[in-house]
């Protein structure tokens, strides 16, 4: 079974710029979630989303948004980009719906966005 | 702030050592689970354990969890040059179960 993809892997901006990055979760898992990480933050929940619903959302900003496809697939939006945007955006995958958590998370690779 | 805590930020040790991380958590919480990230790359899922379990192995992998200290700890036994990586606990509170939060990693180095 194939792993979550996110795409593309490196990515460079300008500030002011917006910047689209997409995921594709494993076959069958329907949750999806967002995480940005970087060397001083560490890593900070962005969203999650279930069937197409943006279920939780982390303290960020709204030039940062979501949305996920009825196929699962799932696309986060960074609008007016900042240079401290700059950073690995992860997509995780899970089997199960809420209420249990009780699966792992399942990431992907990540996008390295570098804001100039 | 973060939800898990991890202590040491940093640990090196020599292959064959074991390596012990802590974590701490400030909530209720309905299951704790530990990732490793190798540099640069997406994390990996290690172990999970739900909040009425006490101890967990998973090969060389020995995880407990007290939850009236809200802590947690990870044990490597027979540490490789191929676990250097980086350790993140990671937990759900029981009053959001949709969002996952990460504290804020153990650098391990196993030197060889």
């Amino acid at each position: 079974k194939a792993g979550v993809t996110q795409t593309p892997r490196y990515l460079i901006k300008t500030r002011g710029q917006q910047v689209t990055l997409s995921c594709s979760p494993i076959s069958g898992h329907r949750s999806v979630s967002w995480y940005q990480q970087t060397p001083g933050q560490g890593l900070q929940f962005l969203f999650e989303y279930f069937s197409e619903t943006q279920r939780n959302k982390g303290n960020f900003p709204g030039r940062f948004s979501g949305r996920q496809f009825s196929n699962s697939r799932s696309e986060m939006n960074v609008s007016t980009l900042e240079l401290g945007d700059s950073a690995l955006y992860l997509c995780a995958s899970s089997l199960l719906p809420r209420p249990t958590r009780a699966t792992p998370l399942h990431f992907g690779n990540g996008t390295r966005l570098t804001v100039t | 702030s973060q939800q898990g805590e991890e202590d040491p930020q940093a640990l090196s040790i020599q292959e064959g050592e074991n390596a012990t991380m802590n974590c701490s958590y400030k909530t209720s919480i309905n299951n704790l689970q530990w990732y490793r990230q190798n540099s640069g790359r997406g994390l990996v899922h290690l172990i999970l354990i739900r909040s009425n379990e006490r101890e967990k192995h998973s090969g060389r992998l020995r995880v407990t969890l007290d939850t009236s200290k809200k802590s947690s700890s990870l044990l490597i036994t027979a540490s490789r040059a191929a676990d250097t990586a980086s350790y993140f606990c990671a937990t759900d509170e029981k009053t959001s179960y949709d969002k996952v939060i990460f504290g804020p990693g153990t650098s391990l180095s196993v030197i060889p």
